[in-house]
């Protein structure tokens, strides 16, 4: 079956630079959209954006001049890195795959790696 | 973006019971709205696609109607598994979800 697996930090100082790594087994890059979403108490669910195996992104609009969506499909991992983070930006971190037809559903989680930016 | 309203934002229901939640989206989304399911600690799990299509392996008990900006999240003879938070989630524009049900055990 489809698993994800979130790696990276799980400390990120403030002004510093968060990377995550997703790593994708049981389906094709080819088959999805690969994305990143966050959670936090105060703001919900954020979709932040994501990208085809091409390498095309969207990013969400707020987020767009810090966030970086990169794919690898040879190595089946795609990551995210976001600049400048703040306490904002403390969440827990997921990534997913997103249905390219139908209703755009995210249908495919990792199980989640929270991030707190603390100094 | 656009903007998704959940109501109720909790409830307290026992088993066997008939929960409805419902989202309104701020614009016309047509039938681009999914609905999750999340447990506590755990990442959404996929359950209504296309506003009304079951994902595979989800109880039937579980459906989804709707289209443009009102769409309803239904589940019938709740069981002690589904006591759990609901999110809606739009893709007919920038991604966004609703801010959750929470469904708990009366």
């Amino acid at each position: 079956q489809v698993q994800l697996q979130e790696s990276g930090p799980g400390l990120v100082k403030p002004s510093e630079t968060l990377s995550l790594t997703c790593s994708v087994s049981g389906a094709s890059m080819f088959d999805y959209f690969w994305a990143w979403i966050r959670q936090t108490p105060g703001k919900g669910l954020e979709w932040v954006g994501d990208i085809s195996y091409t390498g095309s992104v969207s990013y969400k609009p707020s987020a767009r001049s810090r966030v970086t969506i990169s794919v690898d499909t040879s190595m089946k991992l795609f990551s995210l890195t976001l600049k400048s983070v703040t306490a904002a930006d403390t969440a827990v971190y997921y990534c997913a795959s997103r249905a390219t037809s139908g209703g755009g559903q995210l249908e495919h989680w990792g199980q989640g790696t929270l991030v707190t930016v603390s100094s | 973006d656009i903007r998704l309203t959940q109501s109720p934002s909790s409830l307290s229901a026992s088993v066997g019971d008939t929960v409805t939640i419902t989202c309104r989206a701020s614009q016309s989304i047509g039938n681009s709205l999914n609905w999750y399911q999340q447990k506590s600690g755990r990442a959404p799990k996929l359950l209504i696609f296309g506003a009304s299509s079951l994902q595979s392996g989800v109880p039937s008990r579980f459906s989804g109607s709707g289209s443009g900006t009102d769409f309803t999240l239904t589940i019938s003879s709740l069981q002690p598994d589904d006591f759990a938070t609901y999110y809606c989630q739009q893709s007919y524009a920038i991604i966004t979800f609703g801010a959750g049900t929470n469904v708990e055990i009366k």
